[in-house]
């Protein structure tokens, strides 16, 4: 079983829908967790980076832990063409000392 | 603040020969970790440098190499490369802390033929 599970979609919406990418994982002792963005030909950007449960919120971008459930929600408002791109999460924990990362969820936000 | 650069950007190699990969970090960052990309696997761990000492590593064979300057540049390098090593290469910094979020360069998109 891997460490970190992310649908890999494709995941194709119009314009101003909200957006729900969602990963789960295996291990209770991550602690900190990250949503990175991730446009083609280009490396990942760190979109969100939170510690411990609930909820914070970046202007259009909401993460979501809920560690009791080992499951992490990255929430999309007004979604914009822009947005359009691989989300990937990812996981520390001090189990080995490096980050996981799940495989990318590929998004289109269509005008 | 300049990001993190990663040259160069695209290299085409031949099974058999070895390759160099570099890497200069966000300024004052002192922890530089490299990744491969692959659309089946996603990103694996490959190593992790701190003042020049290698302070983790990921499950990837003895051919893949790394070193840390001390300017914290890093390099990767490949030997023997094998066709299954085309991959998007990245590199990553971070200030330090284990924990510390990664901010990552645009890669090496490194093919093998």
């Amino acid at each position: 079983q891997k460490e970190v599970e992310q649908d890999p979609g494709p995941l194709s919406v119009p314009e101003g829908a909200i957006v729900s990418l969602n990963c789960t994982y295996s291990n209770s002792a991550f602690q900190y967790f990250m949503w990175y963005r991730q446009y083609s030909r280009k490396g990942p950007e760190l979109l969100m980076y939170t510690y411990s449960s609930g909820n914070k919120e970046d202007g259009r971008f909401t993460a979501q832990v809920d560690k009791s459930s080992k499951y992490i929600s990255l929430f999309i408002r007004d979604s914009q063409p822009s947005d359009s791109a691989t989300y990937l999460c990812a996981m520390w924990g001090n189990t080995g000392n490096q980050f996981y990362f799940g495989t990318g969820t590929s998004l289109t936000v269509i005008p | 603040k300049a990001g993190v650069t990663q040259t160069p950007r695209y290299l085409i190699k031949t099974r058999g020969q070895q390759v160099t990969l570099s890497c200069s970090p966000i300024s004052g960052h002192r922890s530089v970790s490299w990744y491969q990309q692959t659309p089946g696997q996603g990103l694996q761990f490959l190593f992790e440098y701190f003042s020049e000492t290698q302070r983790n590593k990921g499950n990837f064979p003895g051919r893949f190499s790394g070193r840390q300057f001390s300017n914290s540049r890093s390099e990767m390098n490949v030997s023997t490369l094998e066709l299954g090593d085309s991959a998007l290469y990245l590199c990553a910094s971070s200030s330090g802390g284990s924990n510390s979020p990664l901010h990552f360069g645009n890669g090496t998109r490194l093919t093998v033929t």
